[in-house]
């Protein structure tokens, strides 16, 4: 299994700030993945972060919007740029252990953003 | 690319009644996964029960259990003798095989408990 801490659990920005979210996990991991949730709305997948590489960005996601580092094997960052009304939302991170069909998912606590 | 479709925004059931969540989905693989996740107030992710497309036998976890039908595409929740605390949003969730853990996630369905 794997426990995932992440923060802030929430914030309000000003438009036009940028805000970087953190999660770091109790264990060492390959993948990490970033999930937008917007109101009321399911969770979309932002990236796939993976260590020593670029993370991979979805159809519709940006690197300038969304930059995402990846230090290390436990931790993991995602950073909401140059933000909008249009970016409020809970952004979860989430990664896996296991393989085959033991493979499951864990997911941090999410933060929720408000962008004013 | 795979889609998850859940067409029930909202539903409700009483105190220790019966209530089934519906899931379709669309893939063009033969293997996969498919999951159900709870997602109370507190927002943290948790899972309630997992199939494999591979094996015909219904997953059954406690109160709750699937139906999965293949051939439909369907995959829907039974929740049994349900309490207050299952009152959250659910989402039906795929996974393909050697994703990593990669999640596909349907729209979600409120579902209120009332006592």
């Amino acid at each position: 299994s794997a426990v995932i801490s992440q923060k802030p659990s929430r914030d309000i920005c000003q438009r036009g700030t940028s805000l970087t979210i953190q999660c770091q996990v109790d264990s060492q991991v390959t993948m990490m993945f970033w999930y937008r949730q917007q109101p009321g709305q399911s969770l979309t997948l932002i990236a796939t972060a993976n260590q020593g590489s670029e993370a991979t960005y979805e159809s519709g996601f940006v690197i300038d919007k969304f930059p995402i580092s990846r230090p290390n094997l436990t931790f993991s960052t995602l950073t909401v740029s140059n933000m909008s009304p249009e970016d409020s939302s809970i952004y979860l991170c989430s990664t896996s252990t296991g393989q085959g069909w033991n493979t499951e998912a864990f997911f941090g606590q999410g933060t929720r953003l408000t962008v004013v | 690319a795979q889609t998850v479709t859940q067409s029930q925004p909202e539903m409700s059931v009483q105190e220790a009644e019966t209530v089934t969540l519906s899931c379709t989905y669309d893939t063009s693989e033969s293997d996969y996964y498919l999951f159900w996740y709870k997602q109370p107030p507190s927002r943290q992710m948790i899972l309630v029960i997992r199939q494999e497309a591979y094996k015909q036998q219904n997953a059954t976890e406690n109160r709750f259990s699937v139906n999965f039908q293949k051939a439909a595409k369907s995959f829907s929740l039974k929740i049994s003798d349900s309490q207050l605390g299952d009152a959250a949003m659910y989402f039906c969730a795929y996974r393909s095989v050697g994703s990593y853990g990669k999640l596909t996630f349907g729209q979600g369905t409120i579902l209120t408990v009332h006592p």
